[in-house]
C-alpha cells in the first residue's frame, strides 16, 4: 500500500493567516493526489484534484502543489468557514488517505 | 442534482453480517466505478473498496479483504457493501463515493457491539 504521511496533525491559526501543510507519499504517485475538506458531521468535499487543479466552485484562496512524493496544500487569508480537517489522498494506486490535519482557531 | 444515499447501518453484534446500500441519482451510474470509504469515530478516512462500472473488477483494502464484498445493480442505480464477520473495529460511518471522489453520500453509521 502507498502510505500518505500528512503533517502537521493539527494547526492553530487565525483568521486572515496563510496556512500550509504537507503530504509525503511512500512512493511516486505522479500528480494523482486529491485534497479534501471535512467538517464535523459532513462528508468530505474535494477541493483540489490532480495535485493542483481547483475543483469547480472552490475559492481561489485554496491551492495545491507537488508531484512525485511531495505535496503541499495552502489556504491564503484563512476564513472562519475554513475551520475543518483536511485530508490528502493518492489515487495512483488503490486509494489511500493521509491521517488528516485539523485546523482550529487560536 | 447528484445524490448518493446510503442506508442499512445500525447496531449489530460481533460476528454478524450487514449489507449497506447506496442509491445514486443525477449521473449515469452504469458508466462509473464506485467506492466505499469509512470513518471510525474521531478518526480519519479509510478507503475500503472500489467496483468497476460493470461490476467485473473489484479491489479491497487489506483490512476488509475476505470479509467485505462489494457489488452493484446498474438497473437499480445501487452499489452494495456486504459485510461479514463484523468486529468492533468495524464501527464507523460508511460512505459511498463516485469514481473521482467528487460526490459522496451522507454516510450510514455501523456500530458493532455486544
Amino acid at each position: 500500500d502507498v502510505q500518505m504521511i500528512q503533517s502537521p496533525p493539527s494547526l492553530s491559526t487565525s483568521v486572515g493567516d496563510k496556512v500550509t501543510f504537507s503530504c509525503q507519499a511512500s512512493q511516486d504517485v505522479g500528480s494523482s493526489v486529491n485534497w479534501f475538506q471535512q467538517k464535523p458531521g459532513q462528508a468530505p468535499k474535494v477541493l483540489i484534484y490532480n495535485a493542483s487543479i481547483l475543483e469547480t466552485g472552490v475559492p481561489s484562496r485554496f491551492s495545491g502543489t507537488g508531484s512525485g512524493t511531495r505535496f503541499s496544500f495552502s489556504i491564503t487569508s484563512l476564513q472562519p468557514e475554513d475551520i475543518a480537517t483536511y485530508y490528502c489522498q493518492q489515487y495512483d494506486y488503490l486509494p489511500t488517505f493521509g491521517q488528516g490535519t485539523r485546523l482550529d482557531i487560536k | 442534482q447528484v445524490q448518493l444515499v446510503e442506508s442499512g447501518g445500525g447496531v449489530v453484534r460481533p460476528g454478524r453480517s450487514l449489507r449497506l446500500s447506496c442509491v445514486v441519482s443525477g449521473f449515469t451510474f452504469s458508466r462509473y466505478g464506485m467506492h466505499w470509504v469509512r470513518q471510525a469515530p474521531g478518526k480519519g478516512l479509510e478507503w475500503l473498496t472500489v467496483i468497476s462500472y460493470d461490476g467485473r473488477d473489484k479491489y479491497y483494502a487489506d483490512s476488509v479483504q475476505g470479509r467485505f464484498t462489494v457489488s452493484r445493480d446498474n438497473s437499480r442505480n445501487t452499489v452494495y457493501l456486504h459485510m461479514n464477520n463484523l468486529k468492533p473495529g468495524d464501527t464507523a460511518v460508511y460512505f459511498c463515493a463516485n469514481n473521482a471522489f467528487d460526490f459522496w453520500g451522507q454516510g450510514t453509521l455501523v456500530t458493532v457491539s455486544s
